[in-house]
């Protein structure tokens, strides 16, 4: 069976540090990945999506970036933390039209 | 891209009322999907409903697609209902087809 961590789950950062979220699938190839985030009290915002290894689409201008160097691993990156960073992010993964599943999430939490 | 429109934003109910939550986007839809997030941020699969009608329990859900809405049922509400409720499509081709939240519906159940 199918299943995706995400690590790790809560972290607290200063203001200009960097960051590094990582999301790995177990038991299926070639998924489509995706990085949510979801502000405080607000709904989720896609961020990213990939269809295949180093294939990134962006769906917001931000200071945020993704990496896939692996079928089953994505990597959610910031070389400098705002304060606006802060939120929920969730990383999810579907085959292609399929019915997505998700991560349970990392609240980061910029200081 | 395809929207998704969910209302109302909020609901507060008393334990054992009903609740009609609706969800209404702007193109066509592969997949649509009803998910509960739950306090602790993990998002909880409730219907798969591109279409038609489906019940679980407490909850049911509906989707007539040639309208482009969708509505989630909740009967006999408990507290534990509580959370927020989002609904998501996947749209048929082009820059619809990335899994698109709406914003959710934030549910409090009262004792």
């Amino acid at each position: 069976s199918q299943t995706i961590h995400q690590w790790p789950a809560t972290l607290v950062q200063p203001v200009g540090s960097p960051l590094s979220l990582e999301c790995t699938v177990e038991g299926t190839s070639n998924p489509n990945l995706y990085w949510y985030r979801q502000a405080a009290g607000r709904g989720l915002q896609l961020l990213f999506y990939s269809v295949g290894i180093g294939q990134i689409s962006s769906e917001v201008p931000q200071n945020l970036s993704a990496s896939r160097p692996q079928d089953r691993q994505f990597i959610l990156s910031s070389k400098k933390l705002l304060l606006s960073d802060s939120g929920f992010y969730l990383c999810a993964w579907s085959l292609i039209q399929g019915l997505p599943s998700f991560g349970s999430g990392t609240r980061l939490t910029v200081v | 891209g395809i929207q998704v429109e969910q209302s109302p934003p909020d609901l507060i109910l008393q334990e054992g009322a009903n609740s009609t939550l609706r969800c209404n986007f702007s193109d066509s839809v592969n997949n649509l999907q009803w998910f509960h997030q739950n306090p602790w941020g993990q998002l909880i699969n409730l219907f798969y409903i591109p279409s038609g009608t489906k019940q679980n329990g407490r909850l049911s859900a509906t989707t007539v697609a040639t309208e482009r809405y969708s509505l989630l049922y909740i009967s006999s509400s408990q507290t534990t209902d509580s959370g927020v409720y989002f609904c998501a499509v996947v749209g048929l081709t082009g820059a619809n087809s990335k899994l698109t939240f709406g914003k959710g519906i934030t549910l409090s159940v009262r004792p």
